[in-house]
């Protein structure tokens, strides 16, 4: 069974910084690229990047590369976001996906639980 | 960035009904859209790909169709578990874009 795990979210304080982890299992990891997508509390969803099967490229969102940066440990199976200068516009759930080598499937189809990140004083 | 207009942004049906949810997008997608459903408290779920491709073990009452900048879904024979939101992304153009979303309810 193909699962996504996210964690590391929480309260944190404008301007400071905060990493996402997310645990892949149940798949091949580093055969796939994997993406970003956040969910503000009006339901907006955002898509904020993806990086490449072997981390060797990355993409983001413009609006958002500045601050945010994705990587990922194929050994550890594990996908990583790091944001940083948050501010209260980034506060949302967090989810990690996977996206389909053949994109005639679709992408973006496997999603974590999601991790909910609030930025406030 | 591609815009997409999702309507309607909610959408009230009887059990049995036929609804569609359209995506306008502000240039040629080359029927790159994906549709999503999410219900509360849950993440979305892919339902269709490619514009019309049915993912492996979603109902054959969801559908898509479209080209160029105009595209929808539908749900024939709505069921009590359609009850959700539902989102279009496009993924032809990076960034890749989301609609507003369309959420269903029962009447």
């Amino acid at each position: 069974e193909v699962q996504l795990v996210e964690s590391g979210g929480g309260l944190v304080q404008p301007g400071a910084s905060l990493k996402l982890s997310c645990v892949a299992s149940g798949f091949t990891f580093s055969d796939y690229w994997m993406s970003w997508v956040r969910q503000t509390p009006g339901k907006t969803m955002e898509w904020i990047g993806d990086i490449k099967y072997d981390g060797s490229y990355t993409n983001y969102a413009p609006s958002l590369k500045n601050r945010f940066t994705i990587s990922r440990d194929n050994a550890k199976s594990t996908l990583y976001l790091q944001m940083s200068n948050v501010r209260s516009e980034d506060t949302a759930t967090y989810y990690c996906t996977r996206d389909p080598t053949n994109w005639e499937l679709g992408v973006m189809d496997a999603w974590g639980q999601g991790a909910s990140v609030t930025v406030s004083s | 960035d591609i815009q997409m207009t999702q309507s309607p942004p909610s959408l009230s049906a009887s059990l049995g009904d036929k609804v569609t949810i359209t995506c306008q997008t502000s240039q040629n997608i080359n029927k790159y859209i994906a549709w999503y459903q999410q219900k509360p408290g849950k993440a979305p779920r892919l339902l269709i790909g490619f514009t019309s491709r049915l993912v492996s073990g979603i109902p054959s009452r969801f559908s898509g169709s479209g080209s160029g900048r105009d595209y929808s879904f539908s749900i024939s024979n709505v069921e009590s578990e359609d009850i959700a939101s539902y989102y279009c992304l496009q993924y032809d153009n990076s960034p890749w874009t989301f609609g507003g979303g369309t959420k269903l309810e029962l009447k």
